[in-house]
């Protein structure tokens, strides 16, 4: 079946340092991927986007990349804030159906550090 | 405008009592999922409706879970004799439709202790 995997955490960086989270996917079909964030105490909420391959997802300084040929949509920001601490999920729709239902990875905590 | 909303926020229960849990999804969403995030399994689909059908029920757990949808709007989810492998964080989440590219929109949970 689909499935995602991501980096463990936790990962802990300093004010402005340059953030990666791997994200690598299976599916069988062709899904839309997504990076959603849940930040202390708060819901989740979608943080960005990609439905098709090369597509590029960015919001708030994080972009993420739609790669077929490595099956990865891994998110990146240039210079993390110390309000971007939160825990990362990737996730991508369900390819069986129509239904839509998001598949999730474990989850990643950032914390950054003044 | 008003988000999804879920009640109660917190509930403490007893092993073997049943529990429900109610879901607002926004309104004019016409798609509703229920997951589940825990420690040990992470985010867990559960079900979702399209209007107030569910087609495809085999996210649930176990027969002791089960989910209704009434007017298209609220649902339900019901836990019969809850056992403490039940205690997580239960989400709702709704979208205009159902489909694989349109976000969804999430609640801030239920979070479920069975003691």
């Amino acid at each position: 079946g689909d499935s995602v995997t991501q980096m463990e955490g936790p990962v802990t960086l300093s004010e402005e340092a340059f953030l990666t989270i791997n994200c690598t996917y299976t599916a069988t079909g062709y899904p839309s991927l997504f990076w959603y964030v849940q930040y202390p105490g708060e819901g989740l909420q979608l943080l960005l986007k990609a439905t098709k391959a090369d597509d590029k997802g960015s919001n708030k300084g994080f972009e993420a990349t739609y790669r077929k040929e490595t099956t990865s949509f891994h998110l990146e920001k240039g210079s993390v804030q110390v309000s971007d601490s939160a825990v990362y999920f990737c996730a991508l729709s369900g390819t069986g159906g129509s239904q839509g239902n998001l598949i999730f990875g474990k989850g990643t905590k950032l914390s950054v550090k003044p | 405008g008003a988000g999804v909303s879920q009640s109660p926020s917190n509930k403490v229960t007893e092993k073997g009592k049943d529990v429900e849990l109610r879901c607002d999804p926004i309104s004019g969403h016409t798609a509703l999922y229920w997951y589940r995030q825990s420690l040990g399994q992470g985010l867990e689909f559960l079900i979702y409706f399209q209007g107030n059908s569910a087609p495809d029920k085999s996210g649930l757990p176990s027969d002791r879970f089960s989910a209704e949808r009434t007017g298209g709007s609220v649902s339900t989810l019901t836990i019969q004799r809850t056992q403490q492998e039940d205690s997580a964080v239960y989400l709702c989440a709704s979208s205009l439709r159902s489909g694989g590219a349109g976000e969804q929109y999430f609640g801030p949970g239920t979070r479920l202790t069975v003691t």
